[in-house]
């Protein structure tokens, strides 16, 4: 069974930073892009980024909004994947979620069940 | 940056109804789009992709169509479990985008 599980969330002030994971479990972690998606306090769903497997060189593309502030990375010899976000805006403030892109990698088949962080003084 | 504008943003049904769910997309984008289904506190669940294809375990209920710029969603009956928030994807470049989201109440 494909698990997904994210962690790290919390409460951090303004400019601060926060490392988030996500355990992956049940498929080849290793043959699959990854990404991370937020959603905001009853707001919709915002790509944040992805990270391309080892066959596509490990390439990342971020969303303009966290460009040069969050830095997505994997550990296949972990069935792992990150996001480090610093300088944290109260924008940032959201429901993380990892989520898995199919063979294709034009769609996202599986998702965690989210981490909340929240940026607040 | 490609735009996706859904709609209705809200829309109330009964069970038993044909419902229809509309994304346009700002520029063609190919078949290169998804739709999700979220419940309130749940991570989104695919249920198409590739514009039309159904996701394995989806219900036949659920059907997508479109190309290039237009895509509907379908539920032909709604069920009690399909009262939720729907939402489009698309993964024809990059910055990979979400559409607002279609809220279903029960009416």
């Amino acid at each position: 069974e494909v698990q997904l599980v994210e962690s790290g969330g919390g409460l951090v002030q303004p400019g601060g930073s926060l490392r988030l994971s996500c355990a992956a479990s049940g498929f080849t972690f290793s043959d699959h892009y990854m990404d991370w998606v937020r959603q905001a306090p009853g707001k919709g769903l915002e790509w944040v980024g992805r990270t391309r497997n080892k066959a596509n060189s490990y390439t990342k593309e971020y969303a303009a909004s966290v460009k040069g502030r969050f830095t997505i990375s994997r550990d296949d010899s972990e069935n792992s994947l990150y996001l480090q976000m610093n300088s944290l805006k109260t924008e940032d403030t959201a429901v993380y979620y990892c989520a898995r892109a199919g063979v294709s990698a034009r769609y996202f088949d599986y998702w965690g069940q989210g981490t909340l962080v929240t940026v607040s003084s | 940056d490609i735009q996706l504008t859904q709609s209705p943003s809200f829309l109330s049904a009964s069970v038993g109804d044909r419902v229809t769910i509309t994304c346009r997309a700002s520029q063609g984008i190919s078949s290169y789009l998804a739709w999700y289904q979220q419940k309130p506190g749940k991570a989104p669940k695919l249920l198409i992709y590739a514009a039309s294809t159904l996701q394995s375990g989806v219900p036949s209920r659920f059907s997508g169509s479109g190309s290039g710029t237009e895509f509907t969603l379908t539920i032909s009956s709604l069920q009690p479990e399909d009262f939720a928030t729907y939402c489009c994807q698309h993964l024809n470049s990059y910055p990979l985008t979400f559409g607002g989201g279609t809220k279903v109440e029960i009416k």
